[in-house]
């Protein structure tokens, strides 16, 4: 059974510093996707790595994949208020399809 | 272009009733999927259909049914609501490309009383 860990579950954080949201799986894959997801609202795609060291950045956010290792890394740097979110890695359940296995979630509140 | 649309947003049922969620998919995505995110959780696979027939089923019951029409829009139907079932029902759309990144609608919320 493929299975997505996330860690930390929660995270609070200053304005201004670094944070490492860390997503661990437990089968092989070629591919892994970081969702953002608002309080009541929906999923909103951040990065699709699709190779070993694939690594994506977009603002104060940079996405890493290690295939090797299984793990995939969310970087946050000189966090703001406006990050405060919760954080998804996901997994495909076979590397031919769609359908996605998500971790728990990473739930990110940066303070003043 | 529009995204995916749900329907309807919000959704009260009791014990017992049945519920059909509807969803259409980003123009010129064949494939859906449809999720179950419980209040605290991560979304949890229910099914997914491309080209109008059912490619993956999650660990759900019978009671989850789904179907995708011609135009590509599907429905999803609970029977026999259970509290349990209370969450936030989401569709994803994609496109057969190589990253087969999903793009997820604004969901459904139900809530079973």
């Amino acid at each position: 059974e493929l299975k997505v860990e996330q860690n930390p579950l929660f995270l609070s954080m200053q304005e201004g510093k670094n944070y490492t949201i860390y997503c661990n799986y437990s089968t092989t894959s070629d591919r892994l996707y970081w969702y953002r997801q608002d309080p009541g609202k929906s999923l909103e795609s951040l990065f699709v790595l699709l190779s070993n060291g694939a690594v994506k950045q977009e603002g104060r956010l940079m996405a890493s994949l290690d295939t090797k290792a299984r793990l995939s890394t969310l970087h946050i740097t000189a966090a703001v208020h406006d990050l405060s979110a919760t954080y998804f890695c996901a997994v495909p359940l076979s590397n031919s399809g769609y359908a996605l296995n998500f971790g728990k979630g990473t739930s990110l509140l940066v303070t003043p | 272009d529009a995204g995916v649309t749900q329907s309807p947003t919000h959704l009260i049922k009791t014990r017992g009733q049945q519920v059909t969620l509807r969803c259409s998919p980003i123009s010129g995505h064949k494939s859906v999927s449809w999720y179950q995110q419980v209040l605290g959780q991560g979304p949890q696979f229910i099914f997914q259909y491309y080209e109008k027939e059912e490619r993956g089923r999650g660990n759900f019951p019978d009671r989850f049914s789904a179907r995708q029409f011609p135009n590509y829009s599907s429905e999803l139907n609970v029977n026999a609501l259970l509290l349990g079932d209370s969450a936030l029902y989401l569709c994803a759309s994609s496109f057969r490309g190589s990253s087969y990144e999903q793009y997820f609608g604004p969901g459904t919320r139900l809530t079973v009383t």
